[in-house]
């Protein structure tokens, strides 16, 4: 069965600092992609940052970096110096089962970045 | 240009109302897909649309739920008979194109909630 597992439930980090928050997956695919979206208060999801799984180099896009361990089936976010508009709910996602198109989302991760 | 609208923003109803969501994608994105956010959780997928065909409907919960694109762009989601349980925030997502890796675009979601 698919999982995606966000063990952080809420994290904080002071303002121009470094957080990381982790995700783990299950998939019994091979070829796949794994993606962050952030949800702020105005609940509209925006995508972050994805990964494509047979690429070993990590996905980076300005200040949003991952650490991707496809033997662990692990796909941390790193944040480098927090802003406080990074303020948000953060889920991990993979795609849900072979063939399906659509998301299967983490629990997520409240982030506050502390001014 | 314009992203996913949906509306309306937000609807309060009576248990064993009827209610009809909307979602107007990104012009030009053939896949649809709707999800549905319970407080504390991550999106949970209930339907995808390549076109105006269902192509996965797997995730809709019961025969209460249905959804319809007839004409490949603007689709309603519609619930018959409304329950508590189905107090949540219902979110529609576009992409370009249909497959795993395209980017899935979201509008800010219709919170129901069933009185």
């Amino acid at each position: 069965a698919q999982t995606v597992t966000q063990s952080q439930p809420e994290m904080s980090v002071q303002e121009a600092e470094t957080v990381t928050l982790s995700c783990t997956y299950d998939t019994s695919e091979n070829n796949y992609y794994l993606f962050w979206y952030k949800q702020p208060p105005s609940r509209q999801m925006i995508l972050v940052i994805r990964q494509e799984a047979y690429k070993q180099q990590n996905a980076t896009e300005n200040r949003f970096s991952v650490n991707f361990q496809k033997a662990a089936k692990s796909f941390s976010l790193k944040i480098s110096d927090s802003q406080l508009g990074d303020t948000a709910m953060y889920f991990c996602a993979c795609p849900a089962q072979t063939g399906a198109n659509n998301l299967f989302f983490g629990t997520g991760t409240r982030l506050t970045v502390i001014p | 240009g314009a992203g996913v609208s949906q509306t309306p923003s937000n609807k309060v109803t009576e248990k064993g109302k009827y209610v009809e969501l909307r979602c107007d994608p990104i012009s030009g994105h053939t896949a649809l897909y709707w999800y549905r956010q319970s407080l504390g959780q991550g999106p949970e997928f209930l339907i995808y649309f390549q076109g105006t065909g269902a192509a996965d409907d797997s995730g809709l919960p019961n025969d209460r739920f249905f959804a319809v694109r007839p004409e490949g762009s603007v689709s309603t989601l519609k619930i018959q008979r409304t329950e508590r349980g189905d107090s949540a925030v219902y979110l529609c997502a576009s992409s370009l194109i249909s497959g795993r890796v395209s980017e899935q675009f979201f509008g800010p979601g219709t919170r129901l909630t069933v009185l």
